[in-house]
């Protein structure tokens, strides 16, 4: 089985911290993901990447950046956390570079994140 | 812009009767659409798949209807079990493309007793 696992289920931070997510996977996928889940908003793609070292720009990527230094690791960064930053972030992994019939992502459990 | 939309931020329906989960798009690029399942404290999980040179794929009490004409999908439970309680997201993207999903705001079914 596919397992994505994210550093820390909770976590509470100070308005300015830097915040680090860490996401790592055991199964050599390409694609890494980073999404925000907030009500009534559904999942939002921060960022992703396709291999190490590459990253693009999701659909709400202001306030963070990612880095991959690793094909396994996946690290979000909240450079100055604010309060509208607190929310349940996701990582996942696919495995083909191409959206493709039968892709699908696989999901570690979250962090939630509360920004004070 | 929501691209994937879904409409229905709950639904209640009785167990063994059928669950009706609706998303529309508006993306004509979109071609593969994927239905997730979240319990709380967990993260998603993949429940079932259509392209669109299907109209229908089944799996189990799963089924997945897609009308592209209308843009619509729906994602059929027969019968509704008590396990089923969870938020249901649909997800889309073109295929031949960077592998990314636009996911809809999520359908909060509860089956109950």
């Amino acid at each position: 089985d596919v397992k994505v696992t994210q550093s820390s289920r909770y976590l509470v931070k100070r308005t300015g911290e830097k915040v680090f997510l860490e996401c790592v996977q055991d199964m050599d996928h390409e694609n890494m993901f980073w999404y925000r889940q907030d009500p009534g908003l559904g999942l939002r793609l921060i960022y992703f990447s396709y291999d190490v070292k590459m990253k693009e720009k999701g659909d709400i990527p202001e306030g963070y950046s990612v880095s991959r230094e690793k094909k396994e690791r996946f690290s979000l960064i909240l450079e100055s956390a604010s309060t509208n930053q607190t929310s349940m972030y996701l990582c996942a992994s696919s495995l083909w570079p191409v959206a493709g019939e039968g892709e699908t992502q696989y999901f570690g459990p979250g962090t939630r994140l509360l920004v004070l | 812009d929501q691209q994937v939309k879904q409409n229905s931020p709950s639904l209640s329906v009785q167990e063994g009767r059928i669950s009706i989960l609706n998303c529309d798009y508006t993306n004509s690029m979109f071609d593969y659409f994927l239905w997730y399942k979240k319990y709380p404290a967990e993260g998603p999980t993949f429940l079932i798949s259509i392209s669109s040179i299907k109209d229908k794929n089944e799996d189990g009490r799963f089924t997945v209807f897609l009308n592209k004409s209308a843009k619509h999908l729906s994602l059929h439970i027969v019968p509704s079990q008590p396990g089923d309680s969870a938020v249901y997201f649909c997800a889309a993207t073109p295929t031949g493309t960077a592998s990314k999903l636009t996911f809809g705001t999520g359908t909060r079914l509860q089956v109950t007793l």
